[in-house]
């Protein structure tokens, strides 16, 4: 079961910007870092954004993570059809001693 | 550049068991801590395992605890997943990551392509 909520589709038109939402509790995105993750179905899945909103080499600045409380979000900017995938939110949690990932969030380029 | 090459799916009934392996290359296996993170028909992640980079501590999820076994060779720089008991929601791909802490974070750097586990 995913103990991080978000919501299950986010769509815009290239060039537009958007936003996924990841919403948690204390015990996971209050008390510990939040990481994205961008994946292809059957695909590996590729890290877009670890400690909150740090992005890893070769990840475009378009792309950027922020964290407040128990909530996090990830912003596209300049959004592009090669962004259309499937985005998890993702902590540790210090209650279930696990890594959770949040529900996922499908991303349509209209 | 890392590879890491999961192996070892396949069809199982349920009730039977099975054990994945995860082949790692190109970097040095013995520093890192490794997951099993899988993902079933038409749903999202779902993280599996962690086992320390000396296999000293290990986690698991609440849904295979008691019926899945996580380890690693560092000599063969190979990690593994027993799975038994298997039942039909344990059907899904399943992928193994490297851990990687650097920033003053961890995060799932690298991951595998997947091998597909079927319970029927």
């Amino acid at each position: 079961q995913s103990v991080l909520t978000q919501s299950p589709s986010a769509s815009g038109t290239p060039g537009q910007r958007i936003t996924i939402s990841c919403s948690g509790s204390i015990s996971n995105i209050g008390n510990n870092t939040v990481k994205w993750y961008q994946h292809l179905p059957g695909t590996a899945p590729k890290l877009l954004i670890y400690y909150n909103n740090q992005r890893p080499s070769g990840v475009p600045d378009r792309l950027s993570g922020s964290k407040s409380g128990t909530s996090a979000s990830l912003a596209i900017s300049g959004l592009q059809s090669e962004d259309e995938a499937d985005y998890y939110c993702a902590a540790w949690d210090d209650s279930l001693n696990g890594y959770v990932f949040g529900t996922g969030t499908k991303v349509t380029v209209l | 550049q890392v590879h890491l090459v999961e192996s070892g799916g396949g069809v199982v009934q349920p009730g039977r068991s099975l054990r994945l392996s995860c082949a790692a290359s190109r970097f040095t296996f013995n520093n890192y801590a490794m997951h099993w993170v899988r993902q079933a028909p038409g749903k999202g992640l779902e993280w599996v395992a962690v086992i320390w980079y000396d296999g000293s501590d290990k986690y698991y999820a609440d849904s295979v605890k008691g019926r899945f076994t996580v380890s690693r060779d560092n000599s063969k720089d190979t990690m593994y997943l027993q799975m038994n008991s298997l039942r039909a929601e344990d059907t899904a791909i399943y992928y193994c990551a490297r851990d990687r802490c650097s920033g003053g974070d961890c995060f799932l750097d690298y991951w595998g392509q997947g091998t597909q586990v079927i319970v029927s």
